[in-house]
């Protein structure tokens, strides 16, 4: 499979745990993204990385998240503490460079009791 | 701030009937795409329109843009049950990141 991989799919968690998210882009793809979507609403931009560097972060992201992308392939998110509100779909894309078009990931639903 | 607004939000249409969902957007952008999401899925690329006057169709759906008007349309012509999902439109903001601005989604059911 040479799309956009995330894992693991589901994670149940209890309030106050730590969770990380995995994200193995497409081959090559330099530029790599992650979003977050609540139920109902669309998905909302998180953080990119061009190559290992992390070039831009939303405000939605809180001192409790974290991502890296340590050789420039795959990503890793991780939430610490994590609060109800943490719940949603995170989803990963990746996209060449020049700005071509971005394949999504199938998304990691976090479900935080 | 960019941004991006989808009407209607829910679509409840019957098989055979045609309708068209709108996407306007704050800012100017010259790249918008379509996106289809199926309930727990992830999204699947519909359309991606690189500049104004673009039109793209595929099957059933039939996609625009307009620059200058800031809008872009997914029209559906002859529902089937199978078109049955959410669409996103989503607009990608300027710089060098790439990143998108999504709509809020239009759940389209489709009955028969």
């Amino acid at each position: 499979d040479t799309g956009v991989s995330q894992d693991p799919r589901h994670k149940i968690t209890k309030r106050g745990q730590n969770v990380t998210f995995r994200c193995d882009p497409i081959s090559e793809h330099n530029r790599l993204y992650w979003y977050r979507q609540t139920l109902g609403q669309g998905p909302e931009f998180l953080t990119y990385f061009q190559n290992e560097a992390q070039l831009e972060k939303s405000r939605l992201l809180s001192d409790r998240f974290s991502a890296e992308r340590p050789k420039g392939s795959f990503s890793t998110l991780e939430i610490q503490r994590t609060e109800q509100g943490d719940s949603a779909m995170y989803l990963c894309a990746s996209s060449a460079t020049g700005g071509t078009e971005a394949f999504f990931g199938q998304g990691t639903r976090l479900t935080v009791v | 701030e960019l941004k991006v607004e989808q009407n209607p939000l829910f679509l409840s249409m019957q098989e055979g009937k045609n309708y068209t969902i709108y996407c306007n957007y704050s800012t100017t952008s010259d790249r918008l795409y379509w996106y289809r999401q199926d309930p727990g899925k992830s999204l699947e690329s519909l359309f991606v329109l690189l500049s104004n006057g673009a039109v793209k169709q595929e099957g059933r759906l039939m996609a625009s843009l307009d620059t200058k008007a800031r809008l872009s349309t997914l029209h559906i012509t002859a529902a089937v049950h199978d078109l049955s999902a959410t669409y996103f439109c989503a607009v990608e903001s300027g710089g060098s990141n790439y990143k998108l601005t999504f709509g809020k989604g239009t759940l389209l059911t489709v009955n028969p």
